[in-house]
């Protein structure tokens, strides 16, 4: 069984801070890990995601994550906050590299204050 | 990308009736969709994967009899939600697996439903 922590189902930065969302899993096979972003009133769209490879991951947006077996952690950052970063965000995580069977996290919803 | 849609996106019915929610992609054939469910401050449960042209697949401790689901077409799943209690209202977010080119599952907008 898979399972995703997000730790804070709130977060507030400022404008031009760093942003650290974080993302704890729980997989007993090799995990395939993914971010996705979610607007007021639309669809999840995916900001990046990890399968195999290069562990540090870019993604649309200026966002990055990192995936760290040791710690089971595939923690979202980005350099500098924008305003159009306020959002909803979902860690997830599956056994698939097709991405199929999603099991999510709670969210984390991110405030930008200017 | 790739486009899935929706439909209502909100719906608000009298206990004990029956709500049915439309998930269509509109510029790709999707012969899987798949279901799920949020409830308010939590994370998306995986309901249901609805197959075209056969029954649907769904998870350990979701009613197949409360929760009807048909894959009518390449473009269309719906989800039934019949003889609808308060327990219900929910968000119901439907997804199609990625479509030949893309890498990545497309998701639908989500259905607000409230139960009275």
């Amino acid at each position: 069984a898979q399972s995703v922590t997000q730790l804070g189902s709130h977060v507030s930065v400022s404008e031009g801070a760093l942003v650290l969302l974080r993302c704890n899993y729980s997989s007993s096979v090799p995990p395939y890990l993914f971010w996705y972003v979610q607007y007021p009133n639309q669809g999840l769209q995916l900001l990046l995601k990890y399968t195999t490879g290069a562990t540090l991951v870019k993604g649309i947006n200026g966002f990055e994550a990192e995936f760290k077996k040791s710690e089971t952690s595939f923690h979202l950052t980005k350099p500098s906050a924008h305003m159009s970063d306020a959002a909803e965000y979902f860690c997830a995580v599956s056994d698939q590299a097709g991405n199929e069977k999603l099991t999510f996290g709670t969210g984390t919803r991110l405030t930008i204050i200017p | 990308g790739a486009v899935v849609s929706q439909h209502p996106s909100w719906v608000i019915c009298k206990s004990g009736t029956s709500v049915k929610i439309e998930c269509r992609s509109l510029d790709f054939q999707a012969t899987t969709m798949f279901w799920y469910r949020q409830f308010p401050k939590q994370s998306l449960m995986l309901m249901a994967t609805s197959n075209e042209g056969s029954k649907a697949t769904y998870e350990q401790g979701v009613e197949k009899d409360k929760f009807l689901i048909n894959h009518a077409s390449l473009t269309l799943s719906t989800l039934t939600v019949t003889s609808a209690h308060p327990e219900d209202s929910s968000f119901y977010i439907c997804s199609a697996p990625p479509p030949p080119l893309y890498n990545e599952q497309f998701f639908g907008p989500g259905t607000r439903l409230t139960v009275l």
